[in-house]
């Protein structure tokens, strides 16, 4: 049971350059989300999607795009690297419920921007 | 709106004591509350949850957490420490009425000494 895949799982990209972090679930869950992850900040949301063909922005959007062409794939992208959004990505996905329903997690993109 | 607080950023105790992890929040309409770890260089994991039934909410690996609505809290306890309880730990509030996009606390690290 794959539950959330994340790919790649490390990255060093210099900045300008752009790159897209792949996200795929297997739990057929209609959410989707794209946190980020620094120290002392917790987890911020980037992008979300409520279910297939639909993003939403969220707490820290500039700089990122999103896609969400097949429900079970979650795409973010990244136009002109900076080196601000060195971080750590995570994808989560959660069953639809109105609130109630816990995100499952992948295991996080590591990304260092030169 | 929706906010979450983690009082503390890091915790020290020593194997075999009482792990106490405090998260207050503040939700304009009933929250759903949830707590996560993570491991080093994993995604989250979802501990426990509460969602409107039994106030004391019993999770993995022998956590438990007490909504209390006059204290709008949802502190996480463990009455003996592990070594294989160090992580980080978040607390995370969604709602049915407000927004169901859950708002993540800082986390708290736990650090177990032996």
């Amino acid at each position: 049971n794959a539950g959330v895949t994340q790919t790649p799982k490390f990255r060093v990209l210099k900045t300008g350059q752009s790159m897209t972090l792949l996200c795929a679930q297997d739990m057929n869950h209609e959410y989707m989300y794209w946190y980020r992850q620094d120290p002392g900040m917790g987890l911020r949301l980037i992008h979300y999607s409520v279910g297939e063909g639909t993003t939403a922005k969220g707490e820290v959007p500039d700089g990122y795009n999103v896609s969400r062409l097949k429900k079970q794939n979650f795409l973010l992208g990244l136009e002109s690297a900076a080196p601000s959004q060195t971080s750590v990505y995570f994808c989560a996905s959660s069953g639809q419920g109105a609130g109630n329903q816990p995100q499952h997690f992948g295991d996080g993109t590591r990304l260092s921007i030169l | 709106a929706q906010s979450v607080t983690q009082l503390g950023s890091h915790v020290s105790v020593s194997e075999g004591a009482l792990v106490l992890l405090r998260c207050n929040y503040s939700s304009s309409v009933p929250p759903y509350l949830f707590w996560y770890v993570q491991y080093p260089n994993q995604g989250l994991q979802l501990l426990l949850k509460y969602t409107s039934a039994a106030t004391l909410v019993k999770g993995i690996n022998g956590f438990e957490a007490e909504f209390k609505k006059s204290e709008t809290s949802f502190h996480l306890t463990k009455p003996s420490a592990h070594m294989s309880d160090a992580a980080e730990y978040f607390c995370a509030v969604s709602s049915s009425g407000g927004s169901y996009i859950p708002t993540f606390g800082r986390g708290t690290s736990l650090i177990v000494h032996p």
